[in-house]
């Protein structure tokens, strides 16, 4: 079945800083890449996808990248603020029609 | 006001007993799924149905059943089987089946099994 690495699994950074998780797959079928937000206490929500046919995408202070060819896909928050403290979760579909996710980021935005 | 809803919030459980987990959306979406959350190991896939009358066994699915009687109710029951049973579930659906479209989560229930 799929197998979703993501790394780091702590990031502490400075307001104003980037931040960069990252995660690998191992299904090459795989062509859905979502990213999950999980604020303290609260339910995970979705903050950013992309699919295989297109290898990067923006949304306002975040972006995604995916490199297809080597099984991974990154998440960038650039300009972080204390609201990006949270933790984040990737994932990959996989055969079964199902969503197999990774082992979390905790970050921590510094003010 | 749609949404996913999950109860009781909090659990406690004497180690043997059955439990049963709520699960309920408004949300008129097909796909339904159960996951598990422990530190440190994100969200475990336990059982997941794709329409009404049928699911199908997740990653960890030992220990655990499910039904999907009705479009909106997706029940879990822990049984007395799950040898670590405490944890935090998350239910979530999501408008198509196919692990392709947006996940909406409910709050989470949390088990504690003394």
């Amino acid at each position: 079945g799929e197998n979703v690495e993501q790394h780091p699994s702590t990031l502490s950074v400075q307001e104003g800083d980037s931040a960069v998780i990252k995660c690998t797959y191992s299904d090459s079928a795989s062509n859905y890449f979502p990213w999950y937000k999980q604020e303290l206490g609260k339910r995970p929500q979705l903050i950013i996808d992309i699919r295989s046919n297109v290898g990067e995408k923006k949304d306002q202070r975040i972006a995604v990248t995916l490199n297809k060819t080597a099984k991974h896909f990154s998440l960038h928050i650039t300009e972080t603020q204390p609201e990006d403290s949270a933790v984040y979760f990737c994932a990959a579909n996989a055969a079964g029609n199902k969503l197999t996710f990774g082992g979390g980021t905790r970050v921590l935005v510094k003010p | 006001d749609g949404g996913i809803t999950q109860s009781p919030k909090y659990l406690f459980r004497k180690e043997g007993q059955n439990v049963t987990l709520s699960c309920e959306q408004n949300l008129n979406h097909d796909a339904m799924y159960w996951y598990r959350q422990d530190p440190g190991q994100g969200l475990r896939l336990i059982y997941y149905s794709q329409i009404v009358n049928d699911f199908q066994k997740g990653d960890i699915a030992e220990g655990y059943s499910v039904s999907r009687e009705k479009k909106e109710s997706f029940p879990l029951t822990v049984t007395s089987a799950q040898k670590n049973p405490t944890a935090f579930y998350l239910c979530a659906s999501s408008l198509v089946a196919g692990g392709t479209g947006e996940l909406f989560f409910g709050e989470g229930s949390r088990l504690t099994v003394l």
